[in-house]
């Protein structure tokens, strides 16, 4: 079974600096997708970024990208010039290539100070 | 941009009692799955559903959780008899495949709480 690990329950940054939140994954299979979903107080949960395994360029999005390390098993998340509104729990997910459900982290909260 | 949308919002109940959660998929979708969240803790896959069947369900999903698609627009998850470890952030998602390559869009939620 695949699991996900976020080893970072909380996070702060300072408004326009820029952060990382980690994340790691352990798999067998070589067809994947990887996403990270911001969840703000209201816990709907949006989808800020996704990576296709077999892509070896990194996704961007505006502000955000990821680092993608196949062989490590890694999918960092970047957030440049951080703003308030970037506060949430942010979670990182897996999902195989051929299989419908998401496997997600335990989740990192994202605290901006101003 | 099309959307998931759950109803009721916000759902109290006593415990024992039987509840059923609302999700509208986005029209064209053909697979649904619905997700829970305990509070302060991660998203857990509970069922997918596709084709009337369960494609899917996690060991979460047992005899006292069901999902149907009653007609052609709502898919619901009932509850039999709830207890106070239900009381969770339940979340329905659509995608149009299974496939990673398809984005799985989620619902607003329902926040359930059983007392």
């Amino acid at each position: 079974a695949q699991t996900v690990t976020q080893s970072q329950p909380e996070m702060s940054v300072q408004e326009a600096e820029t952060v990382t939140l980690s994340c790691t994954y352990d798999t067998s299979e070589s067809d994947y997708y990887l996403f990270w979903y911001k969840q703000p107080p209201s816990r709907q949960m949006i989808l800020v970024i996704r990576q296709e395994a077999y892509k070896q360029q990194n996704a961007t999005e505006n502000r955000f990208s990821v680092n993608f390390q196949k062989a490590a098993k890694s999918f960092s998340l970047k957030i440049s010039d951080s703003q308030l509104g970037d506060a949430a729990m942010y979670f990182c997910a897996y999902r195989s290539g051929g299989m419908g459900k998401s496997t997600f982290g335990d989740g990192t909260t994202l605290t901006v100070k101003p | 941009e099309p959307e998931v949308t759950q109803t009721p919002s916000h759902q109290v109940t006593q415990m024992g009692q039987e509840v059923i959660l609302r999700c509208v998929p986005i029209s064209n979708h053909l697979y649904f799955y619905w997700y829970r969240q305990i509070l302060g803790q991660k998203v857990e896959f509970l069922v997918s559903f596709y084709n009337n069947e369960i494609s899917e369900k996690s060991e979460i999903f047992d005899d006292q959780f069901s999902v149907e698609r009653p007609d052609g627009s709502n898919f619901t998850l009932k509850i039999r008899s709830t207890k106070l470890e239900d009381s969770a952030m339940y979340f329905c998602a659509s995608s149009f495949g299974t496939s990673g390559v398809e984005t799985q869009y989620f619902g607003p939620g329902t926040r359930l709480l059983v007392l």
